[in-house]
């Protein structure tokens, strides 16, 4: 198994709708999440971390499941400018910065 | 702040060339990252240093590959001989040292062509 594991998509979804990914990990030691976007041929950068007591930045809503190693991010009322691509980060462990990308998954947002 | 600085931003060289590949990051950061991202693999950590000092070189492919540090400002990623399969972005990143949920910033990438 991966170590980190998402989706590669494409999800293809209209302007608004609500839409899902979830990326899970194989490392139960793990201390810290994020998600990451990137955007076609440029750089990754950092969309927002995820807490154990979840995380929301406006239409952007993060949660960890521990029990089931699992991060999910959940897009609310898309936009075309949300069209990228999101990258799951785990820190396999605690003390180690050592961190694990996922392959990423696609979203295109279409009017 | 500039960000972090990465040179060049294209590079197309012929199999067996030297290439090297340069990083600024960004000042006060004391953690420095080298990546590769491609179709097939994603994105693969190379080597990271901390403090100008190589903490974990585990990703480097093989010895044709090597990287330096030789003060907190500068970096650089080093093929001899290349190959076509080293075509791929190579990302530089930078962080802050402390808690594992300081984020990365990455520069624009490197996009290597070897012919």
């Amino acid at each position: 198994r991966k170590e980190v594991e998402q989706d590669p998509g494409p999800f293809n979804v209209p302007e608004g709708a609500t839409v899902a990914f979830n990326c899970t990990y194989s490392n139960s030691a793990s201390q810290s999440f994020f998600w990451y976007r990137q955007d076609c041929r440029k750089e990754p950068k950092l969309l927002m971390s995820v807490y154990s007591s979840g995380n929301e930045d406006g239409r952007f809503t993060a949660q960890l499941n521990r029990a089931s190693q699992y991060i999910s991010l959940l897009i609310r009322d898309s936009k075309l400018s949300d069209s990228a691509t999101y990258l799951c980060v785990v820190n396999p462990t605690g003390g180690s910065y050592i961190p694990t990308f996922g392959r990423g998954t696609s979203l295109i947002v279409h009017p | 702040d500039a960000g972090v600085i990465q040179s060049p931003r294209h590079e197309v060289t012929e199999m067996g060339q030297e290439v090297t590949l340069r990083c600024k990051p960004i000042s006060g950061h004391d953690y420095l990252f080298w990546y590769r991202q491609t179709m097939m693999r994603g994105l693969e950590l190379l080597i990271y240093f901390n403090n100008n000092v190589p903490i974990d070189d585990s990703g480097m492919p093989e010895d044709r590959f090597s990287a330096k540090m030789p003060n907190a400002s500068f970096s650089t990623l080093k093929i001899q001989p290349s190959e076509p399969r080293d075509s791929a972005v190579y990302f530089c990143a930078s962080s802050l040292s402390g808690l594992s949920y300081n984020e990365q910033f990455f520069g624009p990438g490197t996009r290597l062509t070897v012919l």
